[in-house]
């Protein structure tokens, strides 16, 4: 059982370039989400999913577009890199517990640098 | 909108316990969650609390008073593999769905 798959784990990019981001889940998870996480500022969410075709605007997706052409995957893109989007990203995938909880499973994160 | 203010960092000795406190403003509230994360490590789901009281779960417990808008980590038998950082998270509750907003994190040293 993978749970949730992030590539790639590290990249360097120029400004002005641009790239995406794949994130896998087996899960068969609804929901999906993008965090980007800078020190000291916690996780911030990017854009999320609520299924399959649908996308939603999180705290920060100035820059970032994504998609959900299936299920199981969600795509983030930077169309033109910037410095100030070096972070590293996290994927994750959830549902509800019956307890309630919102409970997310989180790929390893993939390290991002834009010089 | 919401927000969440925990402290950036507490220190501690093995064996100890140690508590780890955060405030909450939502416009809804849906529970309060607590997430782990190593460095270099993903977050990893610890601990949800829906309604007022003390949550157990091994060495870890989560506490809610919901009029207070105030919660707690409560981490006993300190050891070094619990050094790591600590995220309080709730659910938005704007729109209904159930996207986390995160605290900032309480970075957690344990020294021998």
């Amino acid at each position: 059982n993978a749970g949730v798959t992030q590539t790639p784990k590290f990249r360097v990019l120029k400004t002005g370039q641009s790239m995406t981001l794949l994130c896998a889940q087996d899960m068969n998870h609804e929901y999906m989400y993008w965090y980007r996480q800078d020190p000291g500022m916690g996780l911030r969410l990017i854009h999320y999913s609520v299924g399959e075709g649908t996308t939603a605007k999180g705290e920060v997706p100035d820059g970032y577009n994504v998609s959900r052409l299936k299920k199981q995957n969600f795509l983030l893109g930077l169309e033109s890199a910037a410095p100030s989007q070096t972070s590293v990203y996290f994927c994750a995938s959830s549902y509800s517990s019956s307890s309630g909880a919102n409970v997310l499973t989180f790929g390893a994160g993939s390290r991002l640098t834009v010089l | 909108g919401q927000s969440l203010e925990q402290p950036s960092e507490v220190t501690a000795v093995e064996g100890a316990i140690v508590q780890i406190n955060c405030t909450y403003q939502t416009s809804g509230f849906y529970g309060l969650s607590w997430y782990q994360q190593h460095d270099g490590g993903a977050p990893t789901f610890l601990s949800y609390n829906a309604l007022d009281g003390l949550e157990e779960t091994g060495r870890f417990s989560s506490f809610l008073s919901r009029s207070d808008s105030y919660g707690y980590l409560l981490l006993q038998e300190l050891q070094m593999k619990d050094s790591a950082s600590y995220f309080c998270a709730v659910r938005d509750g704007d729109t209904g769905f159930q996207k986390l907003v995160f605290g900032t994190g309480t970075r957690l040293l344990v020294s021998p």
